[in-house]
């Protein structure tokens, strides 16, 4: 099945850095999504991406679908404690319709003060 | 708040025994996924189920089963619990033919 390698898996840094996270396929993907979760949420949607090369930012998150379409990365700038938390990508091989997102297993967020 | 509800919240039960999870998706939303997330898997997909039908499967183990009713509600049944079955279990809605997936708040089992 559909392998998604998600690195670092944690990240500690101290608030007002900036940090960027990402995910690779063993496979083409069509669709890339970023999402957060806090301790004991559900996972939250923060960035969808449809097109190879896409950038698309929301606030001080930028995500990116790679030109391969294997790869896509989040950036966050100047973090803020409410950043900590787990995120994850996810990313579909078909153009929506009847198919499950593969998951990364998460990058693990936590901000020192 | 995702417009998707899960109940309930926190289940915790023995070994042997069978729950059900229940998820109501978002208004209008025709599919419903099932995930189980543990500490080491990740978030793993089961099931999906589309108005009313089962339309694609995942890693979901044959003593679990789901189904969706007509008013698009979805239930999650598992059975014969095992200890390595706790977990978060989630629900997600989609709308139209996005990728997006809506998460509801997640059901916590454990198997004592």
């Amino acid at each position: 099945g559909q392998q998604l390698n998600q690195s670092p898996q944690s990240m500690f840094i101290q608030e007002g850095e900036d940090v960027s996270m990402n995910c690779t396929s063993s496979s083409i993907f069509n669709t890339w999504l970023w999402y957060k979760q806090d301790p004991g949420e559900g996972p939250v949607l923060l960035i969808a991406l449809y097109k190879a090369g896409e950038l698309t930012s929301n606030g001080r998150l930028t995500a990116q679908f790679g030109i391969t379409r294997k790869d896509s990365f989040l950036n966050i700038s100047a973090s803020i404690p409410s950043d900590v938390g787990i995120y994850f990508c996810a990313g579909s091989s078909r153009g929506g319709g009847a198919d499950g997102l593969t998951f990364g297993k998460g990058t693990h967020l936590i901000i020192q003060p | 708040d995702s417009g998707v509800t899960q109940t309930p919240k926190h289940l915790i039960t023995a070994t042997g025994q069978r729950v059900t999870l229940r998820c109501s998706p978002r208004s209008g939303d025709l599919s419903v996924y099932w995930y189980q997330q543990s500490l080491d898997q990740g978030l793993q997909f089961l099931i999906q189920y589309y108005n009313g039908e089962e339309r694609a499967k995942g890693n979901i183990l044959e003593r679990f089963s789901a189904q969706q009713f007509p008013d698009l509600h979805s239930e999650l049944n598992l059975s014969s619990l095992e200890l390595g079955d706790s977990a978060l279990y989630f629900c997600a809605t989609r709308t139209g033919n996005t990728g997006e997936l809506f998460f509801g708040e997640g059901s916590r089992l454990t198997v004592l």
